[in-house]
C-alpha cells in the first residue's frame, strides 16, 4: 500500500540543467497534481491532471512541463532550472468527489539549483 | 490581500493546554474547507474536514463561519506529538481550485 511514491528525494542541479520527477500513485485516482512549497508560502499549484490524457496549468506553470504517462504516472519536467526553482515540490492525488474529497501526498522532493 | 490567511505562529504551549487557530479566507464562493497538518521534513496529511454545524474528532474541533468567513481549529489537552504545522485549505469548484494557507506552527513543550 504505498500510496504517492516520488523519485527522487533530493535533488541538486546546476542551473540551466533539466530533470523529471517523478510520481506514481496506486490507488487508481483519476486526479493528479503538482505542488511546491516554499518558505512562508502556501503550497502553490504548478499543474494539474484531472484525468489521464488531460493536463491544466495551475498557478506558477512557468518553466515546467508535465506528462500524464497513464492512470498512475505524473511527471513533472524542469527543461532549464533556475535558483527561484529551488524549493520542495509534491506530488498529489485526489481521492472522493463533490464535497467528500481529500489529497494523499508523496513524500516530497527537495530540489536545490545552484 | 492573500487569498487564505493563517498567523504563521509559532505557538508555544505546555502539554495539557488548549490552544486554538484562526484562518480567513477572501472568496466568498469558496465551498469546501479543511485542515491538513504537516510535520517537520514531512508532505501534508489530511487532518478533518470543516463542516458548517462545526464538527468533532476526539482532541480536535473544527468551525466554519461562512458570514465572516473564516474556520477555526481547536485541539484541547495538547500532546507533544501534535508539534506540527496546521494547513488551512479552502476550494473552490469540486476540488481543482484548492488554496493552501501558509500554516501556523505549534510546539507543544513538556
Amino acid at each position: 500500500n504505498a500510496g504517492v511514491t516520488q523519485t527522487p528525494k533530493f535533488q541538486v542541479l546546476k542551473t540551466g540543467q533539466s530533470m523529471t520527477l517523478q510520481c506514481a500513485q496506486d490507488m487508481n485516482h483519476n486526479s493528479m497534481y503538482w505542488y511546491r512549497q516554499d518558505p512562508g508560502m502556501g503550497l502553490r499549484l504548478i499543474y494539474y491532471s484531472a484525468s489521464e490524457g488531460t493536463t491544466d496549468k495551475g498557478e506558477v506553470p512557468n518553466g515546467y512541463n508535465v506528462s500524464r504517462l497513464n492512470k498512475r504516472e505524473f511527471s513533472l519536467r524542469l527543461e532549464s532550472a533556475a535558483p527561484s526553482q529551488t524549493s520542495v515540490y509534491f506530488c498529489a492525488s485526489m481521492w472522493g468527489a463533490r464535497t467528500t474529497y481529500g489529497y494523499t501526498f508523496g513524500s516530497g522532493t527537495r530540489l536545490t539549483v545552484v | 490581500r492573500k487569498e487564505v490567511e493563517q498567523d504563521p505562529g509559532p505557538f508555544n504551549v505546555p502539554e495539557g493546554a488548549t490552544v486554538a487557530f484562526n484562518c480567513t479566507y477572501s472568496n466568498s464562493a469558496s465551498q469546501s474547507f479543511f485542515w491538513y497538518r504537516q510535520d517537520c521534513r514531512k508532505e501534508p496529511k489530511l487532518l478533518m474536514s470543516v463542516y458548517s454545524s462545526g464538527n468533532e474528532d476526539g482532541r480536535f474541533t473544527a468551525q466554519l463561519n461562512r458570514a465572516s468567513q473564516y474556520i477555526s481549529l481547536l485541539i484541547r489537552d495538547s500532546k507533544l506529538s501534535d508539534s506540527a504545522t496546521y494547513l488551512c485549505v479552502v476550494t473552490e469548484g469540486g476540488g481543482f481550485k484548492t488554496i493552501f494557507g501558509a500554516g501556523t506552527r505549534l510546539f507543544v513543550k513538556a
